[in-house]
């Protein structure tokens, strides 16, 4: 079965570095993920996709800041210098053939 | 810019049908290099697939919602549509649409939503 894992919460500084971890169900650590923002009160914003090799792609207008990088079975969002308008809920979100699309349960991230 | 819109009444009775419309704008719906989905969101929780829908007509439903899900296109309106019937409580949520992409690489495929509406508050109350 094709299941997302994500810790329910991380926190960070302002202006610090944060890594969100998603990890894979066994049998699908070849998979690419795609990785989604939702700020307070809003709807998803799609950050980036993500290769099982780490090579990445950011929509339209993603800063910098934001990148993603993989080891295994986990597929990482890095976000570095830290905004307050980082402050939201990260879901990774992946699919398989006869499986369709899967969410994680999704991140909360604060912004200390 | 391509842009997503919800639209449909905030409010359904158990057991009803819930209906919901997603206008595209900026682009074409008959693009055949895209498709388009519904995702749902309880309060409080996380995001739900409900099903997806591509140019050709094909659909593709979760089978949790499957045997409630309807989702069509219309062309002409530059539209897609969403019909969740038997409606209960647990049925209330913020609804989505969102537009989808396939990459492959590898010789596998990612299938994922780069672009959403903001979404609408559906609660399922008498």
């Amino acid at each position: 079965q094709l299941v997302l894992t994500q810790s329910p919460s991380a926190s960070a500084s302002l202006g610090a570095s944060v890594k969100l971890t998603c990890t894979l169900s066994s049998g699908h650590s070849s998979y690419a993920i795609a990785w989604h923002q939702q700020q307070p009160e809003k709807g998803p914003r799609y950050l980036m996709k993500l290769n099982s090799d780490g090579s990445h792609s950011k929509g339209d207008g993603i800063p910098d800041r934001f990148s993603g990088s993989s080891s295994g079975a986990e597929r990482y969002l890095t976000i570095s210098s830290l905004q307050s308008e980082d402050e939201a809920d990260y879901y990774c979100q992946t699919w398989g053939t006869g499986i369709n699309w899967v969410f994680g349960g999704g991140t909360k991230l604060t912004v200390l | 810019q391509l842009q997503l819109q919800e639209s449909g009444p905030g409010l359904v009775k158990p057991s009803e049908t819930l209906s919901l419309t997603c206008t595209v704008s900026g682009g074409s719906i008959s693009s055949s290099s895209y498709y388009w989905g519904w995702i749902r969101q309880p309060p409080g929780k996380g995001l739900e697939w409900i099903g997806s829908i591509y140019y050709s007509g094909s659909t593709y439903y979760n089978p949790s919602l499957k045997s409630r899900v309807t989702i069509s296109v219309d062309t002409s309106k530059n539209q897609f549509s969403l019909k969740l019937s038997s409606v209960t409580a647990a049925d209330t949520a913020v609804y989505y649409c969102a537009r989808g992409f396939e990459y492959c690489s590898g010789g596998s495929c990612l299938n994922a939503f780069d672009i959403w509406g903001q979404g609408t508050m559906v609660t399922v109350s008498s």
